[in-house]
């Protein structure tokens, strides 16, 4: 069984440029996340996706960032413009339980780097 | 912000030694999972355990909770050279999951 497949694996753009994301989650798998992870640190929500509905986008910086999931199944993460401090890896992750609860299934991420 | 910190941040020990990092988070959860993370690669799932376990193994880890001082360690036996990666803790409080600041292990062929 595929696991959850992420790209571009890495990305050097130059500030104010756009950037995209884009996951395909685990096959049958309806809930969706998205997680920042800056050096040394670890995964930050951004936000989860039920099928198709964002049920918690809370911590996504909606001035810059926005994020869509078409059909319930893949999903794009797009960041216009860039800034200089989105450089880190974007994981996406995925999860066959709908409530909170269960084991997530990683990417292995996409690396941004914004010179 | 993240709930929950692990402890050390970096670990270093020799091939055969065990190893345990703990880690501490603030609101009352659900469950606790610890998750691995080798370097430039995604996270993979270790174990979960549940609010209501205080122990739990999976060949050769073994997790504690102690929901009354809101901590968990995992202890690593008989590590190896593979096992050299980050660490981090999850914790789910029923909204999303929390991850720790993660622990460094370095093992030591």
């Amino acid at each position: 069984e595929a696991g959850v497949v992420q790209s571009p694996r890495y990305k050097i753009i130059e500030k104010k440029q756009p950037v995209a994301f884009w996951c395909n989650p685990i096959s049958g798998h309806n809930t969706l996340y998205w997680y920042l992870q800056n050096l040394g640190q670890g995964p930050e929500l951004l936000i989860r996706y039920e099928n198709e509905e964002a049920v918690d986008d809370s911590q996504l910086p909606k001035d810059r960032f926005s994020a869509e999931r078409l059909k319930g199944v893949d999903s794009t993460l797009k960041i216009q413009p860039a800034e200089l401090g989105d450089s880190a890896v974007y994981l996406c992750a995925s999860s066959l339980e709908q409530r909170v609860t269960g084991e997530l299934f990683f990417g292995e991420g996409s690396r941004l780097t914004v010179l | 912000s993240q709930q929950g910190e692990e402890d050390p941040q970096a670990l270093s020990i020799q091939e055969g030694e065990n190893a345990t990092m703990n880690c501490s988070y603030k609101t009352s959860i659900n469950n606790l999972q610890w998750y691995r993370q080798n370097s430039g690669r995604g996270l993979v799932h270790l174990i979960l355990i549940r609010s209501n376990e205080r122990e739990k193994h999976s060949g050769r880890l073994r997790v504690t909770l102690d929901t009354s001082k809101k901590s968990s360690s995992l202890l690593i036996t008989a590590s190896r050279a593979a096992d050299t990666a980050s660490y981090f803790c999850a914790t789910d409080a029923g909204y999303q999951f929390y991850f720790g600041t993660g622990t460094s292990l370095t093992v030591i062929p």
